[in-house]
C-alpha cells in the first residue's frame, strides 16, 4: 500500500531564516506530487504541483519554491522566510489509474510557525 | 471565479444519530467531487468521492448525494460515533483529468456528543 511522509511535523522558524520541507511517498511510481498551505479556517491552497522529476508548476506566485530531485521526493523551500509563511503545509500524491487520476492522498503536513 | 462553500460551519449530532454536511459549488463544468475528513493535527483523509454521472454513492457509514441541477453536494454519515468527530471538506474538480483544479471548501467541524 502506499504511504506518504511529511517532516518536520512542527518548526519554528525567525523570519529571515530558509526553510526546507521534505514529503516522500512509498508504495507507487511516477505520482503527481502537490504542495499545499491550510491557514486557521480557510480551505486548501495549491502552491507547487508536480508530474515528474523536476518538473514543477507553481499555482500562487510568493515567496516558496518546490523541486523534485527523485521521483517520489518532494521538497518546499524557501531562502528567506516571510511571517505571512506561516501555516500548516500539507503534502499530496495521486498516481494514473488508466482512465483519470486517484483522488489526492494527504500527509499529516507541518505545522510551520515564523516568529 | 468558481468557488466551493459550505451551508453550514458547525454542526453537532448526537452520538449513534445520522449526520448531513451540505456544500454548494457554483462550477457548472465540476465532474468530479470529493469528501475529506480532517481530524486535529492531521491531514485531510479522502472519505468518499463522486463522479457527475451519479446521483449517489455509498461507502461504510457514509453516503454522498449529488444534485448537479441545485449543484449541491451532501455527506451523510450514519449511526455516527466519537471517532466521527472532524472537520469535513467538500472538494470539486473543474478538470476532467487531474487533480490541478482541485478547488477545496473551507469545511464543517461535526461534534459528536456522547
Amino acid at each position: 500500500s502506499q504511504t506518504i511522509h511529511q517532516w518536520p511535523a512542527t518548526l519554528v522558524q525567525p523570519v529571515g531564516s530558509p526553510l526546507s520541507l521534505e514529503c516522500t511517498v512509498e508504495g507507487t511510481s511516477n505520482p503527481n506530487l502537490y504542495w499545499y498551505r491550510q491557514a486557521a479556517g480557510r480551505g486548501l491552497q495549491l502552491l507547487f504541483y508536480s508530474v515528474g522529476i523536476g518538473q514543477i508548476s507553481s499555482e500562487v506566485p510568493q515567496n516558496l519554491s518546490a523541486s523534485r530531485p527523485q521521483d517520489r521526493q518532494f521538497i518546499l523551500s524557501s531562502k528567506k522566510l516571510l511571517l505571512s509563511d506561516s501555516g500548516f503545509y500539507l503534502c499530496a500524491w495521486s498516481v494514473y489509474r488508466g482512465l483519470t487520476y486517484s483522488p489526492l492522498h494527504f500527509g499529516n503536513g507541518t505545522r510551520l510557525t515564523v516568529t | 471565479g468558481e468557488s466551493v462553500g459550505l451551508h453550514l460551519p458547525t454542526l453537532s449530532v448526537q452520538e449513534g444519530d445520522n449526520s448531513i454536511i451540505n456544500c454548494a459549488y457554483s462550477n457548472s463544468a465540476s465532474d468530479y467531487f470529493i469528501w475529506y475528513k480532517q481530524e486535529s493535527g492531521k491531514g485531510p483523509q479522502f472519505i468518499i468521492d463522486i463522479r457527475s454521472n451519479m446521483d449517489k454513492r455509498q461507502g461504510q457509514r457514509v453516503t454522498v448525494l449529488l444534485n448537479k441541477t441545485v449543484k449541491h453536494l451532501s455527506l451523510q454519515i450514519a449511526a455516527t460515533q466519537p471517532g466521527d468527530s472532524a472537520v469535513y471538506f467538500c472538494a470539486e474538480n473543474g478538470s476532467n483529468f487531474g487533480n490541478e483544479k482541485l478547488t477545496f471548501g473551507t469545511g464543517t467541524r461535526l461534534t459528536i456528543i456522547p
